[in-house]
């Protein structure tokens, strides 16, 4: 099966510095990456997504870009703020009848003002 | 627009009762998931059923049951607790092909 590994486990940051997480995937069939964020005591929210078919994608602060060959993607976020604080997981899914998420261990992402 | 709703968000279990978790969403979307989370660990694949019907096996099924009552609900039961199932239960739902999946609140479950 699917095997994704993450890192780093923390990062600290200052306040408007940029952040990096990569994470590495196993099966080459996988077609679906989805990072999420996960604050305290809440449920995971996807932040965003990107297919195989696309080498990159911007949301405002946050990007995220895939290397197939290389079997590898990463989530960017610029100009980080206090609010960015959690932790992040990324994710991989060779998709079909249903959507069956392989996670990363995730990230704990420390913003220090 | 509630999204995903799990209940209860705690439970305290002696090694043997059981129990059962339940899940709505009001998104319609045809798949439905229970993860579980450990300290550490990324998420895990209890069951899913990929649409009202059918129910499938994840990564960590040992030890749960599940029933897709309907479109919108999906439960998880737990008929033995074990120590081994203290963990947080996420209740996930997505379109089959497109969109994301999205998560419930969460249920903390510990087994003394």
């Amino acid at each position: 099966g699917e095997n994704v590994e993450q890192h780093p486990s923390t990062l600290s940051v200052q306040e408007g510095d940029s952040a990096v997480i990569k994470c590495t995937y196993s099966d080459s069939a996988s077609n679906y990456f989805p990072w999420y964020k996960q604050e305290l005591g809440k449920g995971p929210q996807l932040i965003i997504d990107i297919r195989s078919n696309v080498g990159e994608k911007k949301d405002q602060r946050i990007a995220v870009t895939l290397n197939k060959t290389a079997k590898h993607f990463s989530l960017h976020i610029t100009e980080t703020q206090p609010e960015d604080s959690a932790v992040y997981f990324c994710a991989a899914t060779r998709g079909g009848s249903a959507r069956q998420l392989t996670f990363g261990s995730g990230t704990q992402l420390t913003v220090l003002p | 627009n509630a999204g995903v709703t799990q209940t209860p968000k705690f439970q305290v279990l002696k090694t043997g009762q059981s129990m059962t978790l339940q899940c709505a969403q009001d998104m319609n979307h045809n798949s439905m998931y229970w993860y579980r989370q450990d300290p550490g660990m990324g998420l895990r694949l209890i069951y899913y059923s990929a649409s009202e019907g059918t129910t499938d096996k994840g990564e960590v099924p040992n030890g749960y049951n599940v029933s897709r009552l309907n479109k919108r609900e999906f439960s998880l039961r737990l008929e033995s607790a074990a120590p081994s199932q203290t963990s947080v239960y996420f209740c996930a739902s997505s379109e089959a092909v497109s969109g994301g999946t999205y998560f419930g609140p969460g249920t903390r479950l510990t087994v003394t």
